[in-house]
């Protein structure tokens, strides 16, 4: 499965839109973009997947670039409680998730 | 109900002891899985089942070792605990048959080994 390069860290003001890039460069065709948060040190949350089209949910949309190598979470108006880790996984279908050290998004008020 | 439950939630045990974490599911899911994690970093798995005849090592399986006592439960073993098996451990599922594919976890057991 293909890896990720994500951000340590972000800040973003409450009320805006947060933008959580991932690079995923060796992506293969038959691999998804899993999109899991974790708040302080309960289990992962699923937020959001896709293969290649954009997706949009309750919680979030996903972008993902037309030759898939990035793609972007967006949290489009963050609150406090948005504050936790957020992990990019690529995986094909079938597949176990690998977790990298994520990107640790805080909402500053 | 919680769908994937963990127990105990924390446990403080002494080293050389055995232990046993316990997890359980009623997602009707034929997958689960152990990950561990530490403080400031992600989750690194350590055993996985695919059905209830099949359990296959992940990343960092040394010093574990698992039972996959039916579809509902999964159980991890330290079978001599060591401090630097102190960490968050985590319990989940997934059905790949499912059009998400995403993976459920239970609250997690705080481990301490002192």
């Amino acid at each position: 499965d293909a890896k990720t390069t994500q951000p340590p860290s972000m800040d973003c003001a409450e009320g805006r839109a947060a933008n959580l890039p991932c690079n995923h460069s060796t992506i293969s065709g038959n691999e998804y973009v899993y999109w899991y948060r974790q708040i302080h040190s309960q289990g992962p949350q699923y937020i959001i997947h896709g293969l290649k089209n954009n997706e949009t949910n309750e919680m979030a949309s996903l972008i993902i670039t037309e030759d898939r190598k990035s793609s972007t979470l967006i949290l489009p108006h963050a609150t406090l409680r948005d504050t936790a880790v957020y992990y990019c996984i690529v995986i094909s279908t079938g597949n176990q998730f690998y977790f990298g050290t994520g990107t640790s998004l805080t909402v500053i008020p | 109900d919680a769908d994937v439950t963990q127990t105990p939630r924390n446990r403080i045990t002494k080293t050389g002891k055995r232990i046993m974490l316990e997890c359980s599911q009623t997602k009707g899911h034929d997958r689960m899985y152990w990950y561990r994690q530490d403080p400031g970093l992600g989750l690194r798995l350590i055993y996985y089942s695919f059905d209830v005849k099949d359990i296959n090592k992940g990343e960092i399986s040394d010093g574990y070792s698992v039972s996959r006592q039916a579809q509902a439960k999964f159980s991890l073993s330290l079978e001599s605990a060591i401090p630097n098996q102190t960490a968050l451990y985590f319990c989940a599922t997934s059905d790949p048959g499912s059009s998400g594919y995403g993976y459920t976890f239970g609250s997690g057991t705080r481990l301490t080994v002192v």
